[in-house]
């Protein structure tokens, strides 16, 4: 299965620019997706097809990459982004996560 | 507008089966795929398995040995199995509708404890 590899934990100050990696350990072309779960909550998804904005999602939020390297870019970071993050490819099956990335807003 | 809805038994004894069950609304199991993902509590997303449109099915391989997913298209029902269940596969269990080939519309979900 394609392992998706995230960084832990990130902190980073409010008005930051942060941006979060996924390394997939095989080619996903740009089918690689991106989530947003607060605690308690569902995850929420922020970001589609590598780059493309999920309606109702703040244009802070970006992301780029192809083949096996994949960023998610919070820009500027806000109180409220404290959550943590997921990538998550539907290039090679079975789909498979990353274990996420925890952020912390100083 | 497109629901999920997962329903079972909360509580699973050790090595028995867990039968859930996914019943959909707004949409044709005939023309969308059907995922289930997973969440341990307090750890990350799992994604286990998919029904697609088709009847074909593709797993999680460190869950495949255990794992069964089936439909009924008459009753808009996907039904997840899994046996052999073990402490570690308490958490809360998602069925979700692909859109842009990710896990876009999702269940409440329902939480699973393995425990005696």
């Amino acid at each position: 299965d394609t392992v998706l590899t995230q960084s832990p934990a990130l902190a980073v100050s409010p008005g930051e620019r942060v941006t979060i990696s996924c390394r997939a350990s095989e080619s996903v072309s740009t089918l690689m997706h991106w989530y947003q779960q607060k605690p308690g909550q569902q995850p929420t998804l922020l970001i589609y097809l590598a780059s493309n904005l999920e309606s109702g999602v703040p244009a802070r939020f970006s992301g780029s990459g192809s083949g096996t390297d994949f960023t998610l870019t919070i820009d500027p970071v806000e109180a409220d982004d404290t959550a943590t993050y997921y990538c998550q490819q539907s290039w090679n099956d079975p789909l498979t996560f990353g274990s996420g990335t925890k952020l912390e807003i100083k | 507008q497109v629901q999920l809805k997962e329903s079972g038994p909360g509580l699973v004894q050790p090595s028995q089966t867990l039968s859930l069950t996914c019943t959909v609304s707004g949409f044709s199991l005939t023309s969308y795929n059907v995922h289930w993902v997973r969440q341990p509590p307090g750890k990350g997303l799992e994604w286990m398995g998919r029904m697609r449109y088709n009847g074909d099915t593709s797993y999680n391989s460190a869950l495949k040995s255990r794992l069964s997913i089936s439909r009924d298209t008459s009753k808009n029902q996907v039904f997840l199995k899994m046996n052999s269940l073990q402490t570690d596969d308490t958490g809360t269990y998602y069925c979700t509708r692909d859109r842009y080939t990710t896990d876009y519309y999702w269940g409440q979900g329902v939480m699973v404890t393995v425990s005696s």
